[in-house]
């Protein structure tokens, strides 16, 4: 597609209930990043894939936070039991392999998560 | 550990003021450093950015120039527009290791006709 596509766009969980939030990098970028973006505050790097590889996972609060990208496109982002802590916006961004870090990133809209 | 701190927002101006926002960085190396920007229900968009030293980046109007010796990375433009209301945000990325970003809390700036 044209850009990088987040669903669902909304998302409303009880506390303790498991969400999966769905990202759609463009076709054919090779790099794929998760950030969380709380209320008033910057986005901080959850985790990076390349293709299927995650080669960083180090910004996931918790092992509650689970990450994955089986086919080097779509990734899902999990999140198990969860928290009003983690009430955020969740972006996903993808990349192109080649070129000056972090020229050529595309970001999606990103996804509210509100725990109740 | 890396960071980037902006000045505290919101920032309000009347259109056709001169807009200056601050940036300072705390970083091993020689990162490359950015400003995006977050209109409202859009997601972030890549304004501007510097790879090295002394380097200014430009787009729209807006510009930053990449100071080492202060650490800085200061947005300026000098004549906004209503359509420049949106939060701005100051970002780094350092070279070694996950070219991940490190952004700063954001700056909401709010121009008024």
């Amino acid at each position: 597609g044209a850009g990088v596509s987040q669903s669902p766009r909304y998302k409303v969980a009880k506390r303790g209930q498991d969400v999966a939030l769905r990202c759609d990098p463009i076709s054919g970028h090779v790099s794929l990043f998760w950030y969380q973006q709380a209320l008033g505050q910057g986005p901080e790097f959850l985790t990076y894939f390349q293709n299927e590889a995650q080669l960083d996972k180090s910004g996931l609060p918790s092992d509650r936070f689970f990450a994955e990208r089986p086919e080097g496109s779509v990734s899902t982002l999990k999140i198990q039991r969860t928290q009003q802590e983690d009430s955020a916006v969740y972006l996903c961004a993808s990349s192109s392999a080649s070129g000056v870090p972090g020229v050529g990133y595309t970001f999606g809209s990103g996804t509210r998560l509100t725990v109740v | 550990g890396d960071s980037v701190t902006q000045m505290e927002g919101p920032v309000t101006l009347s259109e056709e003021a001169f807009l200056t926002i601050n940036c300072t960085y705390t970083a091993t190396g020689y990162p490359s450093l950015f400003w995006y920007v977050q209109y409202p229900g859009e997601g972030l968009q890549l304004l501007l950015k510097a790879t090295k030293a002394d380097d200014k980046g430009s787009n729209k109007g807006f510009e930053a120039t990449y100071r080492k010796e202060t650490t800085s990375f200061h947005l300026e433009k000098g004549s906004v527009q209503v359509s420049d209301s949106a939060v701005y945000f100051c970002a780094l990325i350092n070279l070694s290791g996950t070219y991940k970003y490190i952004f700063g809390t954001g700056t909401r700036l709010k121009v008024l006709a």
